[in-house]
């Protein structure tokens, strides 16, 4: 089985960073990577699937990148309603999350 | 608008059968799939199984024994159905659907939330 190994599991920073997200997977997914965004009490929201297509509706400053095993989410300039937790899903071979990063604003 | 929605019952004592319905609406069962995602209280996501637009399934090693999902295309609901609880399988239960085999789990509902507990 893959396993994905997602770090930071907390992340604070300030209106305007630029914020970084990782994901390192146990062997090559193939790009088959995609990267959710759950705040409290809703539904997971799919951001980006298959390394760096943006899902509609969701705005540019979301981005992904990544090939083999090593995949990163960037947010380009952090807004307040992007507090939330993040997570990535490989589904190269069967279906395997991340842990998750808990964002907050310092 | 796609929509999902689980039901189903939010207590369960240890040794029943789980019997969860996750209905949707805004697209056809006969052209996307539905999977099963479950969070355990205070713990990362895991994929349980996938009911795909042909009516194959394919299920999660460590629960395959205990689990089936089944659909009603006419009534566009699926169908999570797993025996012999233990107070482990605690946690929220979602459905997601799948476009296709490599555009997967893009639409989520909010989640039921199960107990089990005697």
């Amino acid at each position: 089985d893959i396993q994905m190994t997602q770090s930071p599991s907390f992340l604070s920073a300030t209106v305007g960073d630029r914020v970084t997200i990782n994901c390192k997977a146990s062997q090559n997914i193939n790009k088959y990577l995609n990267w959710y965004q759950q705040k409290l009490g809703e539904a997971p929201k799919r951001l980006i699937y298959n390394t760096n297509s943006l899902q509609t509706g969701i705005p540019s400053r979301f981005s992904g990148s990544g090939s083999g095993t090593d995949y990163t989410l960037t947010i380009s300039s952090l807004q307040p309603e992007d507090v939330a937790t993040y997570f990535c899903l490989q589904h190269n071979s069967g279906y395997t999350f991340g842990a998750g990063t808990k964002l907050e604003l310092k | 608008q796609v929509q999902l929605e689980e039901s189903g019952p939010g207590l369960m004592q240890p040794s029943e059968t789980l019997s969860l319905t996750c209905t949707v609406s805004g697209f056809s069962l006969t052209s996307n799939g539905v999977g099963w995602v479950r969070q355990p209280l205070g713990k990362g996501l895991v994929w349980m199984g996938t009911i795909w637009a042909g009516g194959s399934t394919n299920y999660n090693s460590a629960v395959q024994s205990r689990l089936s999902i089944s659909r009603d295309t006419s009534k566009s609901q699926v169908f999570l159905k797993m025996n012999s609880l233990q107070p482990e399988d605690t946690g929220t239960y979602y459905c997601a659907r799948h476009r296709g085999y490599r555009n997967v789990m893009d639409a989520w509902g909010q989640g039921a939330s199960v107990t089990v507990s005697s």
